[in-house]
């Protein structure tokens, strides 16, 4: 069965420190694979998808940054952290369906302070 | 593109009441919509999902309908109980082909014992 993993669980970093968040998933090959950031008490706002290795698309512009080094491998960076990326982290993956939407799967996502 | 509003944000009712949770979209090409639930600091997890092709579907005490005319879908989970109480999120698919999914802003359901 396909699994998603993310890591760290928790982080906390002072403002103007560098990031890198890691996803992968496993039991699956060609995935979509997103990143959404959710702020305390709110919805999930899409930060990044990709279709490929290499193939990133930016939904919102900011300081971050994402990267598909490998198939089933999704990281969030950015190289200075401001006091508005605290927020909790999620990494999603789908099977890549052409026209037939599939179901997006969560990971358990990174909880974010940034101090 | 799409844009997903749902209501109410907050909701509260009785164990063994029903609870009904509605979005509307805005793009007549979304032909997938999918329903999360997420309880605190965990992840949201897919508890049901409908597509365009189809007017209603149900899993147990959960039900989703789809009108396609009117642009909208509806959540229906009867026989409440308090391990229903958590966050939901509607969402529909992005333009055809893209494979995005637009949240709607999330119901607080309640379920008081």
């Amino acid at each position: 069965s396909q699994t998603i993993h993310q890591w760290p669980a928790t982080l906390v970093q002072p403002v103007g420190s560098p990031l890198s968040l890691e996803c992968t998933v496993e039991g699956t090959s060609n995935p979509n694979l997103y990143w959404y950031r959710q702020a305390a008490g709110r919805g999930l706002q899409l930060l990044f998808y990709s279709v490929g290795i290499g193939q990133i698309s930016s939904e919102v512009p900011q300081n971050l940054s994402a990267s598909r080094p490998q198939d089933r491998q999704f990281i969030l960076s950015s190289k200075k952290l401001l006091l508005s990326d605290s927020g909790f982290y999620l990494c999603a993956w789908t099977t890549r369906g052409g026209f037939s939407n599939q179901p997006q799967h969560f990971g358990d996502g990174t909880r974010l302070s940034i101090l | 593109g799409e844009n997903v509003e749902q209501h109410p944000s907050t909701l509260s009712v009785q164990e063994g009441d029903s609870a009904v949770i509605k979005c509307t979209y805005s793009d007549s090409a979304s032909n997938y919509f999918p329903w999360y639930k997420q309880e605190l600091g965990k992840r949201p997890q897919l508890i049901i999902d409908i597509r365009s092709n189809v007017g209603e579907k149900k899993d147990q005490r959960i039900a989703v309908t789809l009108n396609k005319t009117a642009k909208h879908f509806s959540l229906h989970i009867t026989e409440t109980q308090p391990e229903d109480s958590a966050v939901y999120f509607c969402a529909a698919s992005d333009k055809g082909g893209s494979e995005k999914l637009v949240f709607g802003k999330g119901t607080k359901l309640t379920v008081n014992p």
